[in-house]
């Protein structure tokens, strides 16, 4: 994989549905891997920097998880709520060198 | 309150006329870095900062320039723009390569 690659790049959910993302990133030469959480006409927002494969974390009702080996990342969301709503980006680093941004996973949740 | 501040947020310019957009962060960050946001293509990469003095490109640097003279100031000059540059901008910056970036608000460019 020479970029950074998100699934699916849209999701409707229904309001208490949990769901989950995929973010696939080249394995060699990593860093740290980036979650942001984008609300419409406003910034990105970190969520999330992992950088140790294994590596869980945890804010609230949204979680995520890195395998390095492999280059995948997973973003969970338990019981997801309207204000969910919004484009979730990864983005991959080796260090200070450049940084790959995926094309995001916008989530809608229907109330 | 910690923030990257980003100047203008809106520009609608001519081909040719140079510009500059400026951003400023006041949490000490020592890296610092543009981005452009263009549908269907995600963030891009176009010049970073690892600290004052210290600047290299990022994927799409073509027709951007940059400076760090100051560790708050992060500078991206647009000497002579193009309608291709028509985008949204974003400056972000990080304490650390480990740590999230923080985001100013954006810029959006319209070159006609």
């Amino acid at each position: 994989i020479l970029n950074v690659e998100q699934s699916p790049q849209s999701l409707h959910v229904q309001e208490g549905d949990s769901t989950n993302f995929t973010c696939s990133f080249p394995s060699s030469n990593f860093y740290a891997l980036h979650w942001y959480r984008w609300e419409t006409a406003k910034s990105p927002e970190a969520l999330f920097v992992m950088t140790l494969n294994g590596d869980e974390k945890k804010k609230g009702r949204i979680s995520a998880t890195l395998n390095t080996k492999e280059g995948y990342s997973y973003l969970y969301i338990k019981g997801s709520q309207p204000e969910d709503s919004a484009t979730y980006l990864c983005a991959s680093s080796g260090g200070y060198q450049k940084v790959t941004f995926g094309t995001g996973t916008k989530l809608q949740v229907i109330p | 309150e910690a923030q990257v501040t980003q100047n203008p947020r809106y520009l609608i310019t001519v081909t040719g006329k140079k510009l500059t957009v400026t951003c400023s962060q006041n949490m000490n960050h020592e890296y610092m870095s543009w981005y452009r946001q263009d549908p269907g293509l995600g963030l891009r990469q176009i010049y970073y900062s690892m600290n004052v003095e210290v600047t290299d490109k990022g994927d799409v640097p073509e027709g951007y320039k940059v400076s760090r003279k100051e560790k708050r100031n992060f500078p991206l000059i647009l000497e002579s723009p193009s309608p291709n540059q028509t985008s949204l901008y974003f400056c972000a910056s990080s304490m650390a390569a480990n740590y999230g970036y923080t985001f100013g608000s954006g810029t959006r460019l319209t070159v006609v």
